[in-house]
């Protein structure tokens, strides 16, 4: 069965520092996509990227990077010089297998930023 | 501002009222969606319609009504809802529906059952 950890339920850090919040999978597709969403407070998710199983490149976005490890089974997602306004939840969402390949969201990641 | 727009924002409604949440998206979208998120929960997804047509319906209870009028529009229809239905409930939509489709998602309603 597939299924994601985020073990990390809350995060806090100060302005300016890195953070790396963890999401752990498990399938047994040999071709699968995950999915990156941002929660703030005001309550709509905001994609922020979109990975399939063939492409193993790390990928940077400005502050945004993102660690993709087939062999530990990982999708690490790194801001650098965090900001308040990167406060928020923060989901790792595998594609459930099956014919309905439909997004199953992980339990996600609170992150405070302090000023 | 979201691409996807649900209204109402809030609404408070009792456990024999009949309501209705909206979504609408204008991006040309053919697949819509209907999420509910629980308080400190991920998103649970309820529905979805991939041209116009329910293709997904996760066992959600009849008092859920799903309808897509148009390519455009999704509505939730809401009849005696239970105290534990107070939930955010998200839309979201996407070119298709397919595996590697990111989704757009609205700001959601925010129900409250009384």
């Amino acid at each position: 069965a597939q299924k994601v950890t985020q073990a990390q339920t809350e995060i806090s850090v100060v302005e300016k520092e890195d953070v790396t919040l963890d999401c752990v999978y498990e399938t047994r597709d040999t071709t699968y996509y995950l999915f990156w969403y941002k929660q703030p407070p005001s309550g709509e998710l905001v994609f922020l990227i979109r990975r399939n199983s063939f492409d193993e490149q790390n990928e940077i976005s400005g502050r945004y990077s993102w660690n993709f490890q087939k062999s530990t089974s990982s999708f690490n997602f790194t801001i650098t010089a965090s900001q308040v306004v990167d406060s928020a939840v923060y989901f790792c969402a595998p594609l459930r297998p099956g014919s309905a390949r439909q997004l199953t969201f992980g339990s996600g990641t609170q992150l405070t930023v302090l000023p | 501002d979201t691409e996807v727009t649900q209204t109402p924002k809030h609404l408070v409604m009792g456990m024999t009222n009949k309501k209705s949440l909206k979504c609408e998206q204008h991006m040309g979208h053919r697949a819509m969606y209907w999420y509910k998120q629980k308080a400190k929960k991920p998103p649970e997804l309820m529905f979805v319609y991939s041209y116009e047509k329910l293709s997904i319906n996760e066992s959600v209870p009849s008092r859920f009504s799903p309808e897509c009028p148009n390519s455009s529009l999704l509505n939730l229809h809401l009849h005696a809802l239970q105290p534990e239905d107070s939930a955010l409930y998200l839309c979201a939509s996407s070119p298709r529906q397919g595996p590697n489709q990111p989704q757009h998602f609205g700001d959601g309603t925010r129900l409250s059952i009384l």
